[in-house]
């Protein structure tokens, strides 16, 4: 289900390391974002999502932050764990309802 | 699992066969949707399908025919498609208004389509 072929940048890092992942979305106008995650042989799963009146959002282990003024969207994941392993991608929408998705970022967990 | 059922999981075709994508989902969920998923690129939206209207069509070729008969049922119909339509093509869907219709989507496991 990932995007094979695709060359995507990669994030190694260690088991119970945090890790950051990082997107820059193309339209200042977009107002809901969403982080997702693909496992091999899976469809995207949802993570997170924000929208544009915040700026940080927190779940279980993951935080969303977002930085309008540069128009960038991060993902940070703590305490890492080999289930984490997979691509991650974000998505922008606007209104009228359209989306545009990132090409993603292959995050590898070591232990 | 997520509620959302894909078949067949592969398919390889030639390019004057017509074969059908089907996706089920079992969520309730009133918007279903037709993604691409091919290497180097991103996810790319083809089809949107709101209360069983087509509300999106992103400049699809015509060799791809969608249909959706009710909400819990979408269908991809493929006819003279091309080499480079290889790709995996995944099925969504979601819940609310047209106003918020990317809001959280499940995704099915997609179909991988090889197309010689």
């Amino acid at each position: 289900g990932e995007s094979v072929g695709l060359h995507l940048p990669t994030l190694s890092v260690q088991e119970g390391d945090n890790s950051i992942i990082n997107c820059a979305y193309s339209n200042s106008a977009s107002d809901y974002f969403i982080w997702y995650k693909q496992e091999s042989g899976k469809g995207p799963q949802f993570i997170i999502d924000i929208r544009s009146n915040m700026d940080k959002r927190q779940g279980q282990r993951v935080t969303v932050l977002l930085n309008k003024t540069v128009k960038h969207l991060s993902l940070q994941i703590a305490a890492t764990q080999p289930g984490d392993s997979a691509v991650y991608f974000c998505a922008e929408t606007l209104s009228p309802p359209t989306v545009i998705f990132g090409t993603g970022t292959r995050l590898q967990v070591f232990p | 699992e997520t509620g959302v059922t894909q078949t067949p999981r592969h398919l390889v075709m030639g390019m004057t066969n017509k074969k059908s994508l089907k996706c089920e989902q079992h969520l309730g969920h009133n918007a279903m949707y037709w993604y691409k998923q091919s290497a180097k690129k991103p996810l790319e939206l083809m089809f949107v399908y709101s209360l069983e209207e087509r509300v999106e069509n992103n400049s699809v070729p015509s060799r791809f025919s969608p249909e959706c008969p009710n909400s819990s049922h979408l269908f991809l119909h493929l006819h003279t498609l091309q080499p480079e339509d290889s790709a995996l093509y995944l099925c969504a869907s979601s819940q609310g208004p047209l106003a918020v219709l990317y809001n959280e989507q499940f995704f099915g496991p997609g179909t991988r389509l090889t197309v010689l």
